[in-house]
């Protein structure tokens, strides 16, 4: 198993520009789910989702748009990046929502000129 | 809101110099107490899960403890593979998304 694969590892983008991170996992599980991490602060939750065709807001949900078409993949779409989104972009998936374990990504960091 | 508050920020210690990093919380009625291990450049790592107040978990050098209003993460005897950030997260028993901590840094030095 490759477990939870995000693309790209780094990513630099101008302010206005659009782009989606990918993140896809090969264990069947129903939880998915988008975090960002900046320096000094905890990871919060981006948006989230149950299930193929199930989606809901995290925390910092403004400026990010997601959707689950497949168990498999969950891309985060940033419509017009801004500065504020720098950051270090994690997907995370688990076998339920109520799974204790949660099996994280490589991460994507993403710089906003 | 809950609320997750990590103490120190940083940690150094010399190889074999036991330690423990604090974690207190906020949560209206906790269903779980997550700690994750995370190395520079990489994801988070699960280590342990604690549910009620008394309950401890070991994972060789590290052991978690619990009470009602915070958790320690104890390092007996650490190496120096043992340096990564730990991080703290409370889900509540209403909503089972997880609400995240800073993160501790500890560096140990041989």
């Amino acid at each position: 198993n490759a477990g939870v694969t995000q693309t790209p590892k780094f990513q630099v983008l101008k302010t206005g520009q659009s782009m989606t991170l990918q993140c896809a996992q090969d264990m069947n599980h129903e939880y998915m789910s988008w975090y960002r991490q900046d320096p000094g602060m905890g990871l919060r939750l981006i948006h989230y989702s149950v299930g193929a065709g199930i989606t809901d807001q995290g925390e910092v949900p403004n400026g990010y748009n997601v959707s689950r078409s497949t168990t498999e993949d969950f891309p985060l779409r940033l419509l017009s990046a801004a500065p504020s989104q720098t950051s270090v972009y994690f997907c995370a998936s688990s076998y339920s929502l109520t799974s204790d374990t949660q099996y994280f990504g490589p991460g994507t960091r993403l710089t906003v000129l | 809101e809950d609320q997750v508050t990590q103490s120190p920020e940083a940690l150094r210690l010399q190889e074999g110099e036991s330690s423990s990093l604090n974690c207190s919380y906020t949560v209206s009625g906790l269903r779980g107490l997550f700690w994750y291990r995370q190395d520079p450049g990489k994801g988070p790592e699960f280590l342990f899960t604690l549910y009620s107040a008394g309950e401890e978990k070991e994972k060789e050098r590290l052991k978690a403890t619990l009470t009602k209003k915070e958790s320690f993460l104890h390092i007996t005897a650490p190496k120096p593979e043992d340096s990564a950030t730990y991080l703290c997260a409370v889900q509540a028993s209403n909503d089972y998304k997880l609400s995240f901590g800073a993160g501790t840094t500890v560096t140990v030095r041989a």
